[in-house]
């Protein structure tokens, strides 16, 4: 079983649409919390790094940790087709030197 | 600008070939990284840095080999290359306290 699980879609929304996007994980030792969003062709790009159970929200990204669920969110509001990429969650903790990615969620905004 | 770059960006190669895929980053950091990235799927560690003459095997095998020489410099090297070689190979370096990872753009190799 993967330590971390997220639904690689694809998922299509229309312009200006609330997207979520999750991953689910079993290893409570986890301590922070990544979502990287990378285009096709390109790397990965760091767009939240949480620590912290609860929310955190940058202009129209919030991401969300939810540590007794394992679980996390990442929530874009008034999607644009510009968002149309995956979406990478990235988990880490002290005791280990490598993070844990999901293995992404392709996100296509229809205009 | 500090950035991280990758050399090539795209390369098809035959069967039994050596190459190199370049790293170079003007961040300033010790700590470097080679993932690697198959569609659809997460990316694995490979191989990684703290610093000079410091490396060592991430957690999937790979038949790679890297150096560090120099901070700014990681290159990885293939002696022969495979079909089974065939993915995307992801370059990235982090602060010394830091767990966020600043990628490079990505060598996408290809062996025929």
């Amino acid at each position: 079983q993967k330590e971390v699980e997220q639904d690689p879609g694809p998922l299509s929304v229309p312009e200006g649409a609330i997207v979520s996007l999750n991953c689910t994980y079993s290893n409570s030792a986890f301590q922070y919390f990544m979502w990287y969003r990378q285009y096709s062709r390109k790397g990965p790009e760091l767009l939240m790094y949480t620590y912290s159970s609860g929310n955190k929200e940058d202009g129209r990204f919030t991401a969300q940790v939810d540590k007794s669920s394992k679980y996390i969110s990442l929530f874009i509001r008034d999607s644009q087709p510009s968002d149309s990429a995956t979406y990478l969650c990235a988990l880490g903790h002290e005791g280990r030197r490598a993070l844990t990615f999901g293995s992404g969620t392709r996100l296509q905004v229809q205009p | 600008e500090a950035d991280i770059y990758q050399t090539p960006r795209y390369l098809v190669i035959g069967t039994g070939k050596k190459i190199t895929l370049e790293c170079s980053q003007t961040m300033g950091h010790d700590k470097m990284y080679w993932y690697q990235q198959d569609p659809g799927m997460e990316l694995h560690l490979i191989h990684y840095s703290y610093g000079v003459n410091s490396t060592e095997k991430g957690d999937l095998s790979s038949e790679s080999t890297v150096s560090r020489i120099r901070t700014e410099h990681f290159p990885l090297t293939l002696e022969s290359a495979r079909p089974s070689h065939t993915s995307q190979y992801l370059c990235a370096s982090s602060e010394p306290f830091g767990a966020q990872r600043f990628f490079g753009p990505g060598t996408r190799l290809t062996v025929l």
